[in-house]
């Protein structure tokens, strides 16, 4: 148990569909990221959010549209993906913004049919 | 790109120690070393960091060499559940962001 929960575990979606990824965090830390983890590839940061705020976008295409509307809670809506897009999705949490050690929950295998 | 250097994989025997290194060559004088691991099917798990001195939790020890260019984690009893992804990255505590996870070493653990 990290403290940092993300829903659904697995998701299958076409590449028409709209969906959302959820992460909550029960750490009371200021900070919230998404990372993408594709195979064979490290991972790669997504975006930060400090206290509700994004701070970090690493040219993400827009088909990705973070949402962080408390401190606890963050999802990533997920729209007209494409096939390339299928990937583990971690969301992590730390005290500070930027800051380490980061928490990490255990992601959302996502398949683009 | 990764401002570390790991092997790609390594094997250890069960109940034997399982020393990973990792080069941080250009490490500058606030950052930590910080290791994590990442077991399949979950997300990676922090395990320790240091800045200078040597450190030992109860999941692991990390060596670090006195100019800091390198580091050594020691898993002293290595167990078939140590099996997983071991990332060595270096960070200041404020971290900017940037946190850049690069390949990890791969560690089988094996019977």
């Amino acid at each position: 148990e990290t403290g940092v929960t993300q829903t659904p575990r697995h998701l299958v979606m076409g590449m028409t569909n709209k969906k959302s990824l959820k992460c909550e965090q029960h750490l009371g830390h200021n900070a919230m990221y998404w990372y993408k983890q594709s195979a064979k590839k490290p991972l790669e940061l997504m975006f930060v959010y400090s206290l509700e705020e994004r701070v970090e976008n690493n040219s993400v295409p827009s088909r990705f549209s973070p949402e962080c509307p408390n401190s606890s809670h963050l999802f990533l809506h997920l729209h007209t993906l494409q096939p390339e897009d299928s990937a583990l999705y971690l969301c992590a949490s730390s005290q500070d913004p930027g800051g380490q050690p980061q928490h990490f929950g255990d992601g959302t295998r996502l398949s683009i049919l | 790109d990764a401002k570390t250097t790991q092997p790609t994989s390594m094997d250890c025997a069960e109940g034997r120690a399982a020393n990973l290194p990792c080069n941080h060559s250009t490490i500058s004088g606030n950052e930590y070393v910080y290791w994590y691991r990442q077991i399949h099917s979950q997300g990676p798990q922090y395990i320790i960091h240091g800045l200078k001195n040597n450190e030992t939790n109860e999941m692991a020890s990390l060596i670090i060499t006195e100019d800091r260019k390198s580091s050594t984690l020691i898993l002293p009893h290595a167990t078939l559940r140590d099996t997983a992804v071991y990332y060595c990255i270096v960070s200041t505590n404020t971290g900017g962001f940037k946190t850049i996870f690069g390949a990890g070493t791969r560690l089988f653990v094996k019977a």
